[in-house]
């Protein structure tokens, strides 16, 4: 079976930093692309960044660029995602995906998810 | 303000049938960039419905059908039922922004 789990999240104060893990079992993790989204309370996705199976290329949205960094290790099966500089709006459920099929980033979609992992960032 | 734009609810009565928009640009959907689709029930996870405009992943009723045209795709869900109730998402690709984009997300009520 197919699984990602997270982990690493929790309460950290703004300017702090955090870093998300996702395990993934049940397929073979460094020929596909992994992806992290977010979704704040209430609100929609939002794709924050992506990094292909050799991490030879790792996209980034606008809003986190500078401040997080995706990474992963084929050896240990894991996706990471270091956050620095945390500001309120950074306040989700951060998702693991992995794309749904072996082509890059571009047209590719999103299968599976993780069950999530809630970072929140407040004083 | 979402890059791809879906209204934010519709609703329809059991058996109904309903669909969803999305609305895109030159610089996504109008390129040609594939659309897909995900279902996100209340507390849930988000889980692929429609990938590649059309296609249903092995285990979704062929109720969910996709269609895609020029800078739109759309979402059609045939004989509605209770359990249709839920979050649905668009998502496609952004030259512009080189990056994915999401719609923000449509409401779907079941009456």
């Amino acid at each position: 079976e197919v699984q990602l789990v997270e982990s690493g999240g929790g309460l950290v104060k703004p300017g702090g930093s955090l870093r998300l893990s996702c395990a993934a079992s049940g397929f073979t993790f460094r020929t596909y692309t992994m992806t992290w989204v977010r979704q704040a309370p209430g609100r929609g996705l939002e794709w924050v960044s992506s990094i292909s199976s050799s991490s030879d290329y790792i996209y980034n949205s606008d809003s986190v660029k500078g401040r997080f960094t995706i990474s992963r290790d084929n050896a240990k099966n894991s996706l990471y995602l270091q956050m620095n500089s945390l500001r309120a709006e950074d306040t989700a459920v951060y998702y693991c995906a992995r794309v749904g099929s072996l082509l890059g980033l571009v047209n590719n979609w999103f299968d599976p998810w993780g069950q999530g992992t809630l970072v929140t960032v407040s004083s | 303000q979402s890059v791809l734009t879906q209204p934010p609810s519709v609703s329809g009565a059991p058996g109904q049938r309903v669909t969803i928009s999305c609305t895109g640009s030159s610089s996504n959907i109008g390129t040609g960039y594939d659309v897909h689709w995900y279902q996100q029930l209340p507390g849930t996870a988000p889980k692929v419905l429609i990938y590649e405009n059309t296609n249903r992943p092995s285990g979704v009723p062929d109720r969910f059908s996709g269609s895609k045209s020029g800078t739109s795709a759309s979402l059609a869900i045939t004989g509605l039922q209770a359990e249709d109730e839920a979050d649905y998402y668009c998502q496609s690709y952004d030259s512009g922004l080189s990056g994915v984009v999401f719609g923000g997300g449509t409401k779907l009520t079941v009456l």
